[in-house]
């Protein structure tokens, strides 16, 4: 059972450079999110999907942009990285009733900007 | 403003050592509270999830129980292995789900 799959693990970019976080689940669930986690401060929600081909703006959008092409798919792209950035990022995903559904987490990607 | 509050930050027990982790919560119409454990370089895994007052769920060495402004996470005779980050979250009734920082526990031998 993978679960939610996040690649890459690690990665460090320079201040304006662009990448693509990716994240797969085998779970065939609806909803998925993607969240940062900073030391000191709960998980943040960036953005999140409510289904394939839908998207919609969490906690702090600012900076980054989503795809979600595919049900089992959901991107996370950062077109100009910037030190803020530096973060630890989570994907998750949840079923239908996500109001009583617990969030399944993959185990993150560590972002650096230098 | 919603809010999630974690005490405390840190902390740290003999094994054996039985103790209790506080989530407190100012949220409009609780719709849901969940506990979850984060081993370092890991993702959060779901524990618990509480619904009304007076509730509690039980699995293993620990056990959650609510209130109406707080859940706590008790952790009878800790060994080891329960190290971890546990994380509290509370989804209010617009659906909007928000963590809390965490408490970092470490159970020494």
């Amino acid at each position: 059972n993978a679960g939610v799959t996040q690649t890459p693990k690690f990665r460090v970019l320079k201040t304006g450079q662009s990448m693509t976080l990716l994240c797969a689940q085998d779970m065939n669930h609806e909803y998925m999110y993607w969240y940062r986690q900073d030391p000191g401060m709960g998980l943040r929600l960036i953005h999140y999907s409510v289904g394939e081909g839908t998207t919609a703006k969490g906690e702090v959008p600012d900076g980054y942009n989503v795809s979600r092409l595919k049900k089992q798919n959901f991107l996370l792209g950062l077109e100009s990285a910037a030190p803020s950035q530096t973060s630890v990022y989570f994907c998750a995903s949840s079923a239908r009733d996500a109001l009583n559904s617990p969030l399944h987490f993959g185990n993150g990607t560590r972002l650096t900007v230098t | 403003e919603d809010q999630v509050t974690q005490s405390p930050e840190a902390l740290r027990l003999q094994e054996g050592e039985s103790s209790s982790l506080n989530c407190s919560y100012t949220v409009s119409g609780l719709r849901g509270l969940f506990w979850y454990r984060q081993d370092p370089g890991k993702g959060p895994e779901f524990l618990f999830t509480l619904y009304s007052a007076g509730e509690e769920k039980e699995k293993e060495r620990l056990k959650a129980t609510l209130t109406k402004k707080e859940s706590f996470l008790h952790i009878t005779a800790p060994k080891p292995e329960d190290s971890a980050t546990y994380l509290c979250a509370v989804r209010d009734s617009w659906g909007k789900l928000q963590f809390g920082a965490g408490t970092q526990v470490v159970v020494t031998p």
